[in-house]
């Protein structure tokens, strides 16, 4: 079965400087799918960033960037220029590609707190 | 694009009643629709998956006895929390996808039983 795991429950990070949340997963599969999503306060998840597997270049939104290392089943989230906005817990997420249901396998999730 | 709805967005209800939670893609014509639960600041527990049209595929350990879901239609999906009890007070939250599609969440429902 595949696993997510971020061994950071909490981060914090000063306003305008840069924060990066780990995220391992383990996977026999070769097609798949990882995601990085926000919840804030409100509750409501925001899906932040989205990398295809099978894609070598890193995906960038914005000021949310995420190095993948495939090999080492790893997939981090760099925010730059952190915002007041930023503050939510954040979860990575694995899906398997291929014709799945698309269940999502989640994180136990990283609470970042951003310091004016 | 790809907005989905919950209704309601808080309940509370007596113990032994029926809930009925509303999941809908406004934008979009879902596949496929997912119904989770969070307990504060948890993880989100994926329920079960419902695919239009069919019966839904629970996750070990959910009564499905209890969590009713229906899928009627490609935009509407609905869990009802039959005879609910404190313990199933939780926040409920649903995403929507097309096949093979990034899930899209839904603002969450608060569930509080007394």
């Amino acid at each position: 079965a595949q696993t997510v795991t971020q061994s950071q429950p909490e981060m914090s990070v000063q306003e305008a400087e840069t924060v990066t949340l780990s995220c391992t997963y383990d996977t026999s599969e070769s097609d798949y799918y990882l995601f990085w999503y926000k919840q804030p306060p409100s509750r409501q998840m925001i899906l932040v960033i989205r990398q295809e597997a099978y894609k070598q270049q890193n995906a960038t939104e914005n000021r949310f960037s995420v190095n993948f290392q495939k090999a080492a089943k790893s997939f981090s989230l760099k925010i730059s220029d952190s915002q007041l906005g930023d503050a939510a817990m954040y979860f990575c997420a694995y899906r398997a590609g291929g014709t799945s249901y698309g269940k999502l396998t989640f994180g136990q999730g990283t609470i970042l707190t951003v310091h004016p | 694009g790809a907005v989905v709805s919950q209704h309601p967005s808080r309940v509370i209800c007596k113990s032994g009643t029926s809930v009925k939670i509303e999941c809908r893609s406004l934008d979009f014509q879902a596949t496929t629709m997912f119904w989770y639960r969070q307990f504060p600041k948890k993880s989100l527990m994926l329920m079960a998956t419902s695919n239009e049209g069919s019966k839904a595929t629970y996750e070990q350990g959910v009564e499905k006895d209890k969590f009713l879901i229906n899928h009627a239609s490609l935009t509407l999906s609905t869990l009802t929390v039959t005879s609910a009890h404190p313990e199933d007070s939780s926040f409920y939250i649903c995403s929507a996808a097309r096949t093979g599609d990034t899930q899209y969440f839904g603002p969450g429902t608060r569930l509080t039983v007394l």
